[in-house]
């Protein structure tokens, strides 16, 4: 089985600063991970994902995660936030190999402070 | 291209009545999902579907819920009858394929008074 741990519920990060949300995980087989964002109202959306190869991803909007195995993590982060920024984001974790249910943490909320 | 729709966006209804959530995934998608997201928590799978077939429905509470995807495109999960601790979002979500990215609905939030 696996799990997902989101330390902090709530992160307040004024805008242009830098921003890191933590994910470990726990798992006795290899893994892909995901960081999904979900905005109010609306459905959850995948931000990124680690399959296999450069254990750094990046998203389309300046969001990177690095895949750290030894310490099982998958920390997202993001040099300079937006107040467009401001949602609940999912560390997701599922096994690899075919289709395997897909885990998800407890989110946490990045507050943008103008 | 639509995404996925869900109906309704909200529900408040008076426990022990039954409740049911609609869900259209994406066109083509073949597999569908059902989340349950109680507040302050991440989506918990309840049933998948690979086109109308049920493949994994373990996490389902049989009791009360039952869900349908009557040829494999919509879906409907359903509650009878409805108890104080099924307030949460209802989730649903489909892929392409079996394993593939899942794109998520705006989910349905059930009051239970």
């Amino acid at each position: 089985a696996q799990s997902v741990t989101q330390l902090d519920s709530q992160v307040p990060v004024f805008e242009e600063a830098p921003v890191e949300l933590r994910c470990n995980y726990s798992s006795s087989v290899s893994v892909y991970l995901f960081w999904y964002v979900q905005y109010p109202n609306q459905g959850l959306q995948l931000l990124l994902k680690y399959l296999s190869g450069s254990t750094l991803v990046e998203s389309i909007n300046g969001f990177e995660a690095e895949f750290n195995k030894s310490q099982t993590s998958f920390h997202l982060r993001k040099p300079s936030v937006h107040i467009s920024d401001t949602a609940e984001y999912f560390c997701a974790v599922s096994p690899t190999g075919g289709y395997q249910k897909v885990t998800f943490g407890t989110g946490t909320k990045l507050q943008v402070i103008p | 291209e639509a995404g996925v729709v869900q109906s309704p966006r909200y529900k408040i209804i008076e426990k022990k009545q039954p409740v049911a959530f609609w869900c259209n995934p994406i066109s083509g998608h073949n597999t569908l999902y059902w989340y349950l997201q109680n507040l302050g928590q991440g989506p918990e799978l309840l049933i998948r579907y690979e086109n109308e077939e049920a493949v994994d429905d373990s996490q389902l509470p049989k009791d009360r819920f039952s869900a349908e995807r009557l040829k494999g495109v919509d879906s409907t999960l359903k509650i009878q009858p409805a108890e104080l601790g099924d307030s949460a979002v209802y989730l649903c979500a489909s892929s392409f394929v079996e394993g593939g990215e899942q794109f998520f609905g705006p989910g349905t939030r059930l009051t239970v008074l």
